[in-house]
């Protein structure tokens, strides 16, 4: 992998059920992973950074995991609610000393009520 | 606590024309970046300002600069505008240590150029 990838591009969930979606990134020189939800007419919020292999993170219903050996990260939604609909981004640092965040395309979520 | 705040919200530019876009960060925070995000693409890396200086630089071309002023607060600049200059540019602002802290968004300057 050499770039973030994010699947699948874009998921219909019915209200009550649980979901989860994937994160790719190269897992050479793996520094953080950070998750975003981005809400429609709103700003980019952040829900998670990540930096040791095999954590776990929850916020409410939304939990996320991180294998730094594999390269990939789940997001997790328990029990979907309308203000779950969103694009969720995901971005990883590397520590080659470098700043920039490489962002995914995203992944947008629709609850179906 | 005001959060990342942009100015203007949208603008419309002709090709080869000048344009500067503005960022107040989140109180607090010293560090600024600046993503650019195209239809159907993630945001894209364009600079990083800490201490007035540019840490950091993404794959875009000499006419893109900005500036960080004492405040904290940036500035990003685009010169000759080209059409395909139209996109979402969004400015974040952290701390600068640790490193991996996470980004605040302002709501992001629409770009169009015609």
């Amino acid at each position: 992998i050499l770039n973030v990838e994010q699947s699948p591009q874009s998921l219909h969930v019915q209200e009550g059920d649980s979901t989860n979606f994937t994160c790719s990134f190269p897992s050479s020189n793996f520094y953080a992973l950070h998750w975003y939800r981005w809400e429609t007419a709103k700003s980019p919020e952040a829900l998670f950074v990540m930096t040791l292999n095999g954590d776990e993170k929850k916020k409410g219903r939304i939990s996320a995991t991180l294998n730094t050996k594999e390269g990939y990260s789940y997001l997790y939604i328990k029990g979907s609610q309308p203000e779950d609909s969103a694009t969720y981004l995901c971005a990883s640092l590397s520590n080659f000393g470098n700043e920039k965040l490489t962002f995914g395309t995203g992944t947008r979520l629709t609850i179906i009520p | 606590d005001a959060g990342v705040t942009q100015s203007p919200t949208h603008l419309i530019k002709t090709r080869g024309q000048q344009v500067t876009l503005r960022c107040s960060p989140k109180s607090g925070h010293d560090t600024v970046s600046w993503y650019q995000q195209a239809l159907g693409q993630g945001p894209q890396f364009i600079f990083q300002y800490y201490e007035e200086e540019e840490r950091q630089r993404g794959n875009f071309p000499d006419r893109f600069s900005g500036h960080q002023f004492p405040n904290y607060s940036s500035e990003l600049n685009v010169n000759a505008l080209l059409l395909g200059d139209s996109a979402l540019y969004l400015c974040a602002s952290s701390l600068v240590a640790p490193p991996d802290s996470p980004l605040h968004f302002g709501n992001g300057t629409r770009l169009t150029v015609t």
